[in-house]
């Protein structure tokens, strides 16, 4: 069964500096696809950005990039330039395989806090 | 923002009641998903429906039923609520050709006393 596992509960970064949270996932699929979504206060659910497994490029979305080691099955979020907004749970997920259901794992979940 | 509505959005319920939650799209999507939020679990996988009258398990599926009779609501009942029970519960939808992505909804935060 896949799993996936964030060893960091809580993580804090200086504003405008850069923080990186990690993420470690265990499968055997080869073809799967990977997210950060962060949970403001406000509850609701955000994706931050994807990864899919046959790409070799890291994905990039703004301030926001993902350093994907397929062999390693690491998959870790650099937030740069961090801002107040950024303070929320960040939450690593994976998604895919041969069943393909889009059933998302999520690891347990990373608190980011942003100090000004 | 996806169309997706939760309700109620708030549930104070005693043990033993039977509940229904509710999770209605406009998206036209065909996967549906109910996952519950735990501190120190992050989302679990309840149930899930790939298309009106087809469900399946997720991973903590016990003492939960779901049922899906339109293609814009999927239904989460617990039949005989317990304590344990007691979290935030999360639907999502899904295209298959979306790269998996998910949408979901605002949760629903659900109390047994």
């Amino acid at each position: 069964a896949q799993t996936v596992t964030q060893s960091q509960p809580e993580m804090s970064v200086q504003e405008a500096e850069t923080v990186t949270l990690s993420c470690t996932y265990d499968t055997s699929e080869s073809d799967y696809y990977l997210f950060w979504y962060k949970q403001p206060p406000s509850r609701q659910m955000i994706l931050v950005i994807r990864q899919e497994a046959y790409k070799q490029q890291n994905a990039t979305e703004n301030r926001f990039s993902v350093n994907f080691q397929k062999a390693a099955k690491s998959f870790s979020l650099k937030i740069s330039d961090s801002q107040l907004g950024d303070a929320a749970m960040y939450f690593c997920a994976y998604s895919g395989g041969s069943s393909n259901t889009g059933k998302l794992i999520f690891g347990q979940g990373t608190t980011l806090q942003v100090k000004p | 923002d996806a169309g997706i509505t939760q309700s109620p959005r708030h549930k104070v319920t005693e043990t033993g009641t039977p509940v229904t939650l509710r999770c209605h799209q406009t998206e036209n999507h065909r996967y549906m998903y109910w996952y519950r939020q735990d501190p120190g679990h992050g989302l679990r996988l309840i149930h899930y429906s790939y298309g009106v009258k087809d469900t399946d398990k997720g991973e903590v599926s016990d003492g939960y039923s779901v049922s899906r009779s339109k293609t814009e609501d999927f239904l989460l009942t617990l039949e005989s609520a317990t304590s344990s029970q007691t979290s935030v519960y999360f639907c999502a939808i899904s295209a298959p050709s979306a790269d998996n992505e998910q949408f979901f909804g605002p949760g629903t935060r659900l109390t047994v006393l």
